[in-house]
């Protein structure tokens, strides 16, 4: 079972500029999630799709961040302008809804760097 | 809102000892998941072990068990016979038990595994 793609691995920009990450689940997963790492700390998760529809975006930075999932399949996460905090990893995550678990897969993230 | 914290941020453990990394959370939840996960620096963040909060029983996967204190509100990880390819950042996470939620992460516990 191939596991959760994500590209770019590595970004690096400046500031103002505007960047996109590009996610693809792992087959039959409605659940994907999009999370922040900084550097020394937890990822923080930024918006969570249901299928095509956003389900949690209270965390995601509105005036700058956008995602859309079209398809209920691949998903892009835009940043626009970027700053420089917003270097941190992207890790895309999915899961297979309505088991126990709802297990969340991780896709090996983007390093953005924002100089 | 539910909090998860590592107290540890670097632990080193000895090639075939036994180490313990801590993690407290807070929650009015009664039913939720807890998890740790290990993310090498690959950065592929992979599930370790998983505990539902209304098991008594704690969790064991092979060389890693866990000590799941509901009352105190306490999961400590311990890795038995450590190998060298242990060695990365471990994270505790916390999920509720509604289908989908989000996982919250704490800030991470840095483990050596020294030769």
């Amino acid at each position: 079972e191939a596991g959760v793609a994500q590209s770019p691995r590595y970004k690096i920009i400046e500031k103002r500029q505007s960047v996109a990450f590009w996610c693809n689940p792992i087959s039959g997963h409605a659940t994907l999630y999009w999370y922040q790492q900084i550097l020394g700390q937890g990822p923080k998760l930024l918006i969570q799709f249901q299928n095509n529809g956003v389900v949690d975006d209270s965390q995601l930075p509105k005036d700058r961040f956008s995602a859309e999932r079209l398809k209920g399949v691949d998903s892009t996460l835009k940043i626009q302008p970027a700053k420089l905090e917003d270097s941190a990893v992207y890790l895309c995550a999915s899961s297979l809804s309505g088991t126990l678990y709802n297990e969340q897969f991780f896709g090996p993230g983007t390093r953005l760097t924002v100089l | 809102a539910q909090t998860v914290t590592q107290s540890q941020p670097e632990m080193s453990v000895q090639e075939a000892e036994t180490v313990t990394l801590s993690c407290t959370y807070d929650t009015s939840e009664s039913d939720y998941y807890l998890f740790w996960y290990k993310q090498p620096p690959s950065r592929q963040m992979i599930l370790v072990i998983r505990q539902e909060a209304y098991k008594q029983q704690n969790a064991t996967e092979n060389r890693f068990s866990v000590n799941f204190q509901k009352a105190a509100k306490s999961f400590s990880l311990k890795i038995s016979d450590s190998q060298l390819g242990d060695a990365a950042m471990y994270f505790c996470a916390y999920r509720r038990e509604t289908s989908g939620s989000r996982l919250t992460f704490g800030e991470g516990t840095q483990l050596t595994v020294n030769p």
